[in-house]
């Protein structure tokens, strides 16, 4: 595989639920990001990780959960998610924070 | 604080014809690194172009380049040889240093349609 998948694509999930987004980048990067992008809206940053710890986080809700257990795999740990969490959510990755990102397919999430 | 405008909701073109997608941004930064990215259906967001402020020099890759006027903050994708393939949602991003480093900051986004 080579650059940056992310898993699972699709995931509906109710309100009670706890669920785990996974993104792996295969590229030697050092630095991970989340990103949301709801329909009509840009995408917002969520999360940065550097060498496994997280430098940035945007005021995100406590619903959302990172983790970063090494420079390859970054986590997005979910629960008592709300319908307005519905969104694609995006993983990317760098060579270090500032460099070029490169995106991941994306986790297509509905929130019934 | 910075921001990135992009002012043409939808754009089309005609296959094989050129077409230029705008985009505005504001930074305090002096050094800062703008970028084009196109969202396809599939969702996937693909690295089209990116220009570091520092160089005057336009980037250009194949059929893609931009025209960068520092003074202005104006950063515009010009299509040449439009195909198929190039429909897409199109995104500018601004990634500027300071208080801001290694945020991208993404505009609306601008869907562009391809007509045969």
């Amino acid at each position: 595989e080579t650059g940056v998948t992310q898993t699972p694509r699709h995931l509906v999930m109710g309100m009670t639920n706890k669920k785990s987004l996974k993104c792996e980048q295969h590229l030697g990067h050092n630095a991970m990001y989340w990103y949301k992008q709801s329909a009509k809206k840009p995408l917002e940053l969520m999360f940065v990780y550097s060498l496994e710890e997280r430098v940035e986080n945007n005021s995100v809700p406590s619903r959302f959960s990172p983790e970063c257990p090494n420079s390859s795999h970054l986590f997005l740990h979910l629960h008592t998610l709300q319908p307005e969490d519905s969104a694609l959510y995006l993983c990317a990755s760098s060579l270090k924070v500032g460099e070029t990102q490169y995106f991941g397919p994306g986790t297509r999430l509905l929130v019934l | 604080a910075q921001t990135v405008t992009q002012s043409q909701p939808e754009m089309s073109v005609q296959e094989a014809e050129t077409v230029t997608l705008s985009c505005t941004y504001d930074t305090s930064e002096s050094d800062y690194y703008l970028f084009w990215y196109k969202q396809p259906p599939s969702r996937q967001m693909i690295l089209v172009i990116r220009q570091e402020a520092y160089k005057q020099q336009n980037a250009t890759e194949n059929r893609f380049s931009v025209n960068f006027q520092k003074a202005a903050k104006s950063f515009s994708l010009k299509i040449s040889d439009s195909q198929l393939g190039d429909a897409a949602m199109y995104f500018c991003a601004l990634n500027a240093g300071g208080t801001s480093y290694g945020k991208l900051t993404f505009g609306q986004g601008t869907i562009l349609t391809v007509h045969p």
